[in-house]
């Protein structure tokens, strides 16, 4: 099974601020898949094959990485992207998902 | 529109059974392997289940192999997932998802709780 550790585990940013969530693999991946859940609500779909933007996010994320190591980098935190961060592998199975870096607004 | 609505949640004992249900529309099911994923009170996410488009093949974590079964039925566009032998290590949000080509979790109904207590 792929380990994925994701840091850090908690962060606040202020508006405006440029944000780096990083997630690790224990094993060498294709690809990283990027989750968002704010409070009460479930998952969604935010960043696929690395560095491909789900529908209808915006274009201050980006991700990126390759091998065991993945990032995904808001370029100027705004408030609606105060929400927990979940990467997620499905090179092989078990797909398996980090921890999660939960993002708080400053 | 893409949606995926699960039922079939609540609370149950110990060692019995519950079947979750998830109807799906807005996309041709049958073109689609299908997912269980579940996330504990305050906890992070955990792949249950995923099968196949026809069904036929069926995949699990060691943590639920041999007490959950995923099924589904294309002509009614709908997702299952029997549970038996709950245990309260059991108790999450369950999502019906639909699991894309190259692994991932594309749309995501919006749970169903299952509590398992005596």
């Amino acid at each position: 099974e792929i380990v994925l550790t994701q840091s850090p585990t908690t962060m606040a940013a202020s508006p405006g601020e440029k944000v780096t969530l990083t997630c690790r693999a224990s094993s060498s991946v294709s690809y990283m898949h990027w989750y968002q859940q704010r409070s009460g609500t479930s998952p969604k779909l935010w960043i696929y094959e690395t560095s491909k933007l789900a529908s209808g996010v915006p274009n201050r994320f980006s991700g990126s990485g390759s091998g065991t190591s993945y990032s995904l980098t808001i370029n100027s935190m705004e408030t609606e992207d105060a929400a927990t961060y979940y990467c997620q592998q499905g090179s092989s199975y078990p797909p398996t998902f980090g921890g999660g870096t939960k993002l708080e607004l400053k | 529109e893409v949606q995926l609505v699960e039922s079939g949640g609540g609370l149950v004992q110990p060692g019995r059974s519950l079947k979750l249900s998830c109807a799906a529309s807005g996309f041709t099911f049958s073109n689609y392997y299908m997912a269980w994923v579940r996330q504990a009170p305050k906890k992070g996410l955990e792949w249950v289940a995923t099968i196949s488009t026809s069904g036929s093949r069926t995949y699990y974590p060691d943590s639920v192999k041999g007490r959950f079964t995923i099924s589904r039925d294309n002509a009614k566009s709908s997702l299952y997932l029997q549970m038996n032998s709950l245990k309260s290590e059991d108790t999450a949000t369950y999502y019906c998802a639909r699991h894309d080509k190259d692994g991932w979790f594309a749309y995501w109904g919006q749970g169903t709780l299952v509590t398992v207590s005596s």
